[in-house]
């Protein structure tokens, strides 16, 4: 099957501690996403990457980190910075960045930071 | 600079009944427009999507949508609501900058369905 997977379902984590997101995809997608999603507040991008080795802010950036060190791979890792970790993050990916093309989301990951 | 607004944030149905969500955006270029559908605690699943061919566009499980440009909307509906509608759904607006491919998520229309 292909698809989009994302590990684990639900993740905790004290306050300070860096955690790293999974987020792996095999329909051969060049571009991959990263949004976080907050009640009543649609989705918000926090990092994309177009092809491997490259890799773009979205508007929420701050506190998160990301790698693309392969094509199916984009983890993501929330550090200590991020005033306000707690939430579902949410990792996509789509063909091409061009225009028209939908993006294909995995089941998601709820982070909690106590 | 490109927005999207959906006018509901909670819908309430009768199974059997039409639905309607509303959406409106705002784009500096000819948009692409989507409506996904979030089940609790799930990601996002496409249902339909408008990129400039016919205006009335059919998605999965009866669902479609008319863009209408004078309007500036792009409307989800379905003739009969069914209890597994019941959902949270994004509009959802792409248009292609400067910096590539840029998706804009409304906050979400949540659907009730009741018997």
């Amino acid at each position: 099957d292909g698809g989009i997977t994302q590990s684990p379902k639900y993740l905790f984590r004290k306050e300070g501690q860096n955690v790293t997101l999974s987020c792996e995809q095999n329909l051969n997608h060049d571009a991959m996403y990263w949004y976080r999603q907050d009640p009543g507040q649609g989705l918000r991008l926090i990092y994309y990457s177009q092809i491997v080795n490259d890799f773009q802010k979205g508007d929420i950036a701050e506190g998160y980190s990301v790698s693309r060190e392969k094509k199916e791979s984009f983890p993501l890792t929330v550090t200590s910075a991020q005033k306000n970790p707690t939430a579902f993050y949410l990792c996509a990916s789509s063909t091409i960045t061009g225009f028209g093309y939908e993006q294909y989301f995995g089941p998601g990951t709820r982070l909690t930071v106590t | 600079a490109q927005s999207v607004t959906q006018l509901d944030s909670h819908v309430s149905v009768s199974e059997g009944t039409p639905v309607l969500l509303r959406c409106n955006y705002s784009s500096s270029y000819s948009p692409s427009l989507f409506w996904y559908v979030q089940h609790p605690n799930k990601g996002l699943q496409l249902l339909l999507k408008y990129t400039s061919a016919a205006t009335l566009v059919k998605g999965i499980n009866g669902f479609e949508a008319e863009f209408k440009k004078s309007e500036t909307s792009f409307h989800l509906t379905k003739p009969s609501a069914h209890m597994s509608d019941a959902a949270e759904y994004f509009c959802v607006v792409s248009a292609l900058t400067g910096g590539g491919n840029k998706l804009t998520f409304g906050t979400g229309t949540q659907l009730k369905v009741e018997l």
